[in-house]
């Protein structure tokens, strides 16, 4: 066990809907990164946020977006959703540091099927 | 731009031979190198990183990696398959100026009894 947890694991829904994600990373730890795996483009880097603040952008769709609160969990909203959108999405927790060499801790990832 | 590419996306060893998982990367500065594991229906653990200093990285479960700069090479190795090594293994490139992780493709590694 990690320390970091998603919710849900697990997530049924249909194309042009929209869903949200949930990440509460390890006890402090500051930064967040999502990642999308997906059998067509491996394993991509979305985002980062560090207390808050967004740190970092991958390959993030503008259909996608994500935010940090204030206690530190994040949230991923995903709209307009696609066929293609379908992935394991994966939140990495590290810190309490700014520096990437920190150690990332993965959480067990939200399956998201669009139909 | 970085960039990690991980030779063999299927590598087969027999239960106590040597594993070889071969990862090179490109990068225009100085690189931090990871490797991590992901075991079926889970998340990503960090098995080892290369920051700065000493070339060979020892990480946990026995395996280690040598940062190799003249070949730009970040090769995992472990002396003794066991079953339980069976998983999908992900090199990873990162540098001191940015906060991206870009990723390999993969290996899945098969232990064979």
């Amino acid at each position: 066990d990690s320390g970091v947890t998603q919710t849900p694991k697990h997530l049924i829904t249909a194309t042009g809907q929209r869903v949200t994600l949930r990440c509460s990373p390890r006890s402090g730890d500051l930064s967040v990164y999502w990642y999308q795996q997906s059998l067509d483009q491996g394993l991509q880097f979305l985002i980062q946020y560090y207390n808050g603040e967004e740190r970092a952008k991958g390959n993030i769709l503008e259909r996608f977006s994500a935010q940090q609160f204030p206690d530190l969990h994040s949230e991923l909203n995903l709209s307009s959703l696609e066929l293609g959108d379908s992935a394991l999405y994966f939140c990495a927790s590290s810190g309490p540091g700014q520096t990437n060499t920190d150690t990332q801790y993965f959480g067990p990832g939200t399956r998201l099927t669009v139909l | 731009a970085q960039s990690v590419t991980q030779l063999g996306s299927h590598v087969s060893v027999s239960e106590g031979a040597l594993v070889l998982l071969r990862c090179n990367y490109s990068s225009s500065v100085p690189p931090y190198l990871f490797w991590y594991v992901q075991y079926p229906n889970q998340g990503l653990q960090l098995l080892l990183k290369y920051t700065t200093g000493a070339t060979l990285v020892k990480g946990i479960n026995g395996f280690e990696a040598e940062f190799k700069k003249s070949e730009t090479s970040f090769h995992l190795t472990k002396p003794s398959a066991h079953m339980s090594d069976a998983a999908e293994y992900f090199c990873a490139v990162s540098d001191f100026r940015g906060f991206k992780t870009i990723f390999g493709a993969g290996t899945r590694l098969f232990v064979k009894a």
